[in-house]
């Protein structure tokens, strides 16, 4: 069965400490994308990557890392720098643009992951 | 440049009622559009798209949307609401910004469904 997986579903961590939220996929889809959504504010595009060893920041990229040496794996590290971290954090991932004659296809996207930082 | 409105983050109908959930996209070539569903602490579900073929799309759970390029409007409809129907609802436009065509969304809509 084909998707993609966030773990863990809700993480709980200390003000000043890095976490790292894992996003795994298994529809051999070169583009993933992470994004933060909070409340009435839509989703908002932290980093993307449309191969793997490249990767481009998003709206909100402050505070952020990402990196992308498998295919398959796009993990995101929250850093103390950014400000506001607690919020519920979506991978997503799709076709590249070009494949199969299209320019933009539809994103997959995990379950979330609920971050809360005290 | 692109962007996408939602008119109203919040749609209260009655079961058995249309439901109708507004967008409006911006975009300065012809754009892909989408519809995804959002239950609560779940991750986004597509619902339906357009791709520039036909601009009236049919999309999962007796959902459509048309695709009015006069009006730049991509609105979601279903004929009679369901209890099951109560989400969070995302339009998002894509359009090439740099060669990429990376999806922009809309804050999305609540819609709430009264017995």
């Amino acid at each position: 069965d084909g998707g993609i997986t966030q773990s863990p579903k809700y993480l709980f961590r200390k003000e000043g400490q890095n976490v790292t939220l894992s996003c795994e996929q298994n529809l051999n889809h070169d583009a993933m994308y992470w994004y933060r959504q909070d409340p009435g504010q839509g989703l908002r595009l932290i980093y993307y990557s449309q191969i793997v060893n490249d990767f481009q920041k998003g709206d909100i990229a402050e505070g952020y890392s990402v990196s992308r040496e498998k295919k398959e794996s796009f993990p995101l590290t929250v850093t103390s720098a950014q400000k506001n971290p607690t919020a519920f954090y979506l991978c997503a991932s799709s076709m590249p643009a070009g494949a199969s004659g299209r320019r933009a296809y539809e994103q997959y996207f995990g379950p979330g992951t609920r971050l809360t930082v005290t | 440049a692109q962007s996408v409105t939602q008119l109203g983050s919040h749609v209260s109908v009655s079961e058995g009622a249309l439901v109708l959930l507004r967008c409006n996209y911006s975009s300065s070539v012809p754009p892909y559009l989408f519809w995804y569903v959002q239950y609560p602490n779940q991750g986004l579900q597509l619902l339906l798209k357009y791709t520039s073929a036909a601009t009236l799309v049919k999309g999962i759970n007796g959902f459509e949307a048309e695709f009015k390029k006069s009006e730049t409007s991509f609105h979601l409809t279903k004929p009679s609401a369901h209890m099951s129907d109560a989400a969070e609802y995302f339009c998002a436009v894509s359009s090439p910004s740099g060669g990429s065509y990376i999806p922009t969304f809309g804050r999305g809509t609540s819609l709430i469904v009264h017995p």
